[in-house]
């Protein structure tokens, strides 16, 4: 079965970019997607089909896609996107989660 | 406006059946592309996606629980109905139904899930 390997978290200065990366076999050639999940609450979408951005979603996050990672950048951090943050992908008629990144705004 | 909403019961024994229902609004299950799918979330653990049915009536499920898993919809009435046999602790979680448009596509509505505790 395919497998999405997240790092299990994330630091960044108040301010910074952060960089949370998603790594697939040939992940390149998939629609990825990323969902922010902050304490208590469902997910979100933030990226769809690797780098566009649902309406609402700041222009602060952005997504590429290529070759086996996928990677979401979160421009001039704010203490608010302290969260969780999960990559997704559909393969072979299933769909899949990575393991989630906790990312930490010091 | 789209939105879904989990109901079911919020405890379950043992080797019980769980059955889940999700009504949504703002969108209809008959119309071309539209899916809902369920996805869990043991505490303090990640997303782990369960099943999806799309606007054909097909339906997918997760390789690991395809056996333990039934989902079926109501288009008249939007509901999904996810049932998962056999129940065991460690499938304690928030169970979450959600809009998916296509099956490649994001998640882009989610209900605001319900906690599932298995526990005799």
């Amino acid at each position: 079965s395919y497998e999405l390997t997240q790092p299990l978290s994330v630091s960044v200065a108040l301010g910074q970019t952060a960089r949370i990366t998603c790594g697939g076999n040939n992940i390149g050639s998939k629609n990825v997607h990323w969902y922010q999940q902050r304490p208590g609450q469902a997910p979100v979408l933030v990226i769809y089909e690797d780098s566009n951005r649902p309406s609402g979603i700041p222009e602060r996050f952005s997504g590429s896609n290529s070759g086996n990672t996928a990677t979401l950048t979160i421009n001039r951090a704010q203490a608010g996107d302290e969260a969780d943050y999960y990559c997704q992908v559909w393969d072979s008629r299933t769909e899949v989660f990575g393991g989630g990144t906790k990312l930490t705004v010091l | 406006q789209v939105t879904l909403r989990e109901s079911g019961p919020a405890l379950v024994k043992p080797t019980q059946t769980l059955t889940l229902t999700c009504t949504f609004s703002g969108f209809s299950l008959s119309t071309s592309a539209m899916c809902v799918t369920w996805i869990r979330q043991p505490p303090g653990r990640a997303l782990e996606w369960l099943a999806l049915i799309d606007w054909e009536d097909d339906k997918f499920y997760s390789t690991s629980l395809k056996t333990r898993l039934t989902i079926s919809k109501d288009t008249s009435k939007n509901q999904v109905v996810l049932t998962m046999t056999n129940m065991d602790p460690v499938d304690t979680a928030t169970y979450y139904c959600a809009r998916q448009v296509g099956a490649t596509g994001g998640v882009d509505s989610w209900g605001q899930g319900t906690l599932v505790t298995v526990s005799s």
